[in-house]
């Protein structure tokens, strides 16, 4: 059965550094997404991304965060100059679209921890 | 959206049938109901969703009642793999919808 795979599992970063997570949609889906789980909290959404551009970004979604989708087959979140508070999980999530129900295809997700 | 209301946690013994409610009575007529859950710390799944009709799949049953203003999302042979957080959402079908994760519905099976 087709997944949505994300790497890497786990990511360690120093406050103030870049990174970048990776994640491969489901192969036939349009549209892409992240969210972010601080620990103990809510799944929040960050951003959708449709048809090669933002569909949609939440307040948390600010200049210090973009999306990319550089290939065919990634999907990426970029995170500028780490802060503490950005320690979470970072799930991605594809949808088939307008072919669908709008049923979305979570990947298991990385964990960011901002040292 | 309409707003759903959960309750916070539930226990269900291995073996039995695990009814969650939810309840979303401002939802309007085109507007889906779907469930997701999470087990500790991975990705949210998706389970199932329905509009009126009830619905069943391999994992789960959907009774929508006729007003459509609550629901039940039924497990009917927990097992312990079945514990984790279960998310009731309304929301329109179709093309883009971001899910609005609340708080959910923390399922216990209990051996």
């Amino acid at each position: 059965e087709p997944e949505v795979t994300q790497t890497p599992s786990h990511q360690v970063t120093q406050m103030g550094q870049e990174v970048i997570l990776r994640c491969v949609p489901i192969s036939n889906h349009l549209y892409f997404y992240w969210y972010r789980q601080i620990l103990g909290q809510k799944v929040e959404f960050l951003v959708s991304f449709y048809n090669n551009e933002i569909s949609e970004k939440s307040e948390i979604f600010d200049d210090q965060f973009s999306v990319e989708r550089p290939d065919g087959s990634n999907f990426t979140l970029k995170i500028r100059s780490t802060k503490l508070e950005d320690s979470a999980m970072y799930f991605c999530a594809s949808s088939e679209g307008d072919r669908g129900y709008g049923e979305q295809f979570f990947g298991p997700g990385t964990r960011l921890t901002v040292l | 959206d309409a707003k759903t209301t959960q309750p916070t946690s539930m226990d269900c013994a291995e073996g039995r049938a695990a009814n969650l409610p939810c309840n979303h009575s401002t939802i309007s007529g085109n507007e889906y109901v779907y469930w997701y859950r999470q087990i500790h710390s991975q990705g949210p799944q998706y389970i199932i969703h329905g509009l009126k009709n009830n619905e069943t799949n391999e994992m789960a049953s959907l009774i929508i009642t006729e007003d459509r203003k609550s629901s039940t999302l039924i497990l009917p042979h927990a097992t312990l793999r079945d514990t984790a957080v279960y998310y009731c959402i309304v929301t329109y079908s179709g093309g883009y919808q971001k899910v609005t994760f609340g708080i959910g519905t923390k399922l216990q099976v209990i051996p």
